[in-house]
């Protein structure tokens, strides 16, 4: 099974600037990756798949990177409704689907 | 509007049985693999079961096999989890999702709650 780590736990970043979140993965999984979106009582939203692909509705803000082991989450300037919980997720071997344990922004 | 919506969670007692519903509308149910996704509280996402188009392939999490099957019904548009012998850390929020057709969930139902006791 092969296990997603995610860094940081929490990141506190001020509406407006940048929140840049790692994701990586015990062995690679070449492009297949995508990440959610989760707010608090609510379901995950996609966001990114194939690591760089914006899913349809999702804002240029939002930027996916990396390959194979290590990838990023980019969002450029942060809006008050991107404060939420980000997952990783990898499909490149499965099953199972496995998920990184997830990062918090919140509001510095 | 693509939608999917599940019910049947609730207070069940540890060992009990519950029986989990997700019903889909606003795409074609039977050209895609369904799945269901859990997070107990304060957790992260935990992968549970999948079931291909036609029934043909079915997997579940090593955490469930031999405690829950999962079922599928094309004419109803609707997706099922049948649970049994359920524990304290079956505790979670079950979600449906429907994989996008490229192995990874694209559409999510807002989840019902199962809650164990022991």
């Amino acid at each position: 099974e092969i296990v997603m780590t995610q860094s940081p736990a929490t990141l506190s970043v001020s509406p407006g600037e940048r929140a840049t979140l790692s994701c990586r993965a015990s062995q690679s999984v070449s492009s297949n990756l995508a990440w959610y979106q989760q707010i608090p009582g609510q379901a995950p939203r996609l966001l990114i798949y194939s690591a760089s692909t914006r899913a349809t509705g999702i804002p240029a803000r939002f930027s996916g990177s990396g390959s194979g082991t290590e990838f990023t989450l980019t969002i450029s300037s942060l809006q008050s409704e991107d404060f939420a919980v980000y997952y990783c997720q990898q499909y490149n071997n499965w099953p199972p689907w496995t998920f990184g344990q997830g990062t918090k922004v919140e509001i510095k | 509007e693509v939608q999917l919506v599940e019910s049947g969670g609730g207070l069940v007692k540890s060992g009990g049985s519950l029986r989990l519903s997700c019903a889909a509308s606003g795409f074609t149910f039977s050209t895609y693999t369904m799945n269901w996704v859990r997070q107990a509280p304060g957790k992260g996402l935990e992968w549970v079961s999948s079931i291909s188009r036609s029934s043909s392939y079915i997997y579940f999490a090593d955490s469930v096999k031999g405690r829950f099957t999962i079922s599928r019904d094309n004419a109803k548009n609707s997706l099922y989890l049948q649970m049994n012998s359920l524990r304290a850390e079956d505790t979670a929020v079950y979600y449906c999702a429907r994989d996008s057709g490229y192995d990874f969930p694209d559409v999510w139902g807002q989840g019902t709650t199962v809650t164990v006791s022991s």
